[in-house]
């Protein structure tokens, strides 16, 4: 069946503009969790949907990032006012009820702020 | 806030060699150690999953440890291949959140 899938799978943008980064989990998978993979670092959690449940939104390292998921399966991330700091690869997982502790993991949004 | 390292960084290894990754985290207080591998330009794929009540698993050539009480696990992957070659990352558990090492870059050379 489909995997988890992600576009744009690059953007380049300029600094201060505004990015969507869209993902589509693997239909029926219940949560979908967005992290963040700069050069050299680990993946940093981001923020987290378990079906209708408010999201932990813990992780977002500013105001300026949010993120949605509607319908309970595509999600969107946002970034506005994008900084230089903001560049690394986005990178989404969702996992189902019955194995919470597998995800599965898309291929990545490069995403590079000029 | 929990903290994964791993070590080492970077390590390159002739073919068929045995070897061993290592990783450590601050917090005892987790449900479960997993490592996955990381192919460039594609997302993670999970190895192998330890729940916090087990000491090791087992999948063909890999075996991962757990020693929850000094926080710590090792990925041990026996007649490494060139295919092996990739970045390994192990995160833990303790809630929602998954937190993840920075990984150790495999390289193995035929």
């Amino acid at each position: 069946g489909a995997g988890v899938s992600q576009s744009p799978s690059n953007k380049v943008t300029e600094k201060g503009k505004d990015v969507e980064l869209r993902c589509d989990p693997i239909s029926g998978h219940t949560a979908l969790y967005w992290y963040r993979q700069s050069l050299g670092q680990g993946l940093e959690f981001l923020i987290y949907f378990q079906g209708n449940s408010a999201p932990d939104k813990s992780g977002l390292p500013s105001d300026r990032f949010s993120a949605e998921r509607t319908g309970g399966s595509v999600s969107t991330l946002t970034i506005q006012r994008t900084q230089q700091e903001d560049s690394a690869v986005y990178l989404c997982a969702s996992s189902a009820d019955r194995e919470p502790d597998t995800q599965y993991f898309g291929p990545g949004t490069r995403l590079t702020v000029l | 806030k929990q903290e994964v390292t791993q070590i080492p960084a970077a390590l390159s290894v002739p073919e068929g060699e045995n070897l061993v990754l290592n990783c450590s985290f601050t917090d005892s207080a987790i449900y479960n150690l997993q490592w996955f591998r990381q192919d460039p330009g594609k997302g993670l794929t999970s190895l192998l999953l330890i729940q916090s009540s087990q000491r090791e698993q087992t999948s063909g050539r890999l075996n991962a440890s757990l020693d929850k009480s000094s926080g710590r696990s090792t990925l041990y992957i026996a007649a490494s291949q060139p295919g092996d070659s990739a970045t390994y990352l192990c995160a833990v558990r303790p809630g929602n959140q998954f937190y993840f090492g920075t990984g150790t870059s495999l390289t193995v050379i035929p």
